[in-house]
């Protein structure tokens, strides 16, 4: 069955502290892997896709690596700010399966001052 | 240009009653997806639509049910609601297949449904 798995399910950090969060996914083939930032009771926002193909992708203080060998991807944030609390979800796309995008249950983010 | 546009963005409902949520895409995109959310629970994928088609579906029962218009403008009901159909909708859209490349998908802000 395709999964992706996420870790760790919640994580607290001091503001100005590096954080790095984990997605591991058993989709093959996939067609491209998806990193979104969800506010609380807000739709969630895309911060980088990733291709097959692709090691890393930045996207300011958001950094996504992609191992397509060992199927695990890494969100790293960067001197975190108060605005980064939020949800943060692994998404790949099941390129067998018309594309289906098949979600993690995401890693919640707490920043703290 | 606008985003994507869901109304409405609260609703309280009773157990029994059926409700229709409204669901207009960014302009130019034609397929339109929904999920549920629940509170502590990761997006659940209801249904896609592309060019009027249901082209996936989620495991939901049938009572969830959903349409798009010829103007890409989309909209999901519930019939018989249950305490647990009580979450944040979700709607979003993209120019084609929502996983297909490096298509983005662009989210509402949601209709947060609330069964009594």
């Amino acid at each position: 069955k395709n999964q992706v798995e996420q870790s760790p399910q919640s994580l607290i950090i001091l503001e100005g502290k590096n954080c790095t969060l984990q997605c591991n996914y058993t989709v093959s083939p996939f067609s491209n892997l998806r990193w979104y930032k969800q506010d609380t009771g807000r739709g969630p926002v895309s911060l980088t896709i990733m291709t097959f193909s692709e090691n890393t992708k930045s996207n300011g203080r958001y950094t996504a690596t992609l191992d397509a060998d060992t199927k695990q991807s890494s969100l790293h944030i960067t001197a975190s700010q108060l605005s980064d609390s939020a949800s943060y979800i692994c998404v790949v796309s099941d390129a067998d399966s018309n594309y289906q995008l098949i979600w993690g249950a995401g890693t919640k983010l707490i920043i703290k001052p | 240009k606008a985003g994507v546009t869901q109304t409405p963005r609260y609703l309280i409902k009773t157990r029994g009653q059926q409700v229709t949520l409204s669901c207009s895409p960014i302009s130019g995109h034609r397929s339109v997806s929904w999920y549920q959310q629940t509170p502590g629970q990761g997006l659940q994928f209801l249904f896609e639509y592309f060019s009027e088609t249901q082209r996936n579906k989620g495991n939901f029962p049938g009572r969830f049910s959903g349409r798009q218009f010829s103007n890409s403008r989309s909209e999901m009901n519930v019939s018989t609601l249950e305490l647990g159909d009580s979450a944040l909708y979700l709607c979003a859209s993209s120019l084609v297949s929502p996983g297909a490349g490096a298509n983005v998908l662009t989210f509402g802000a949601g209709s947060r449904l609330t069964v009594l």
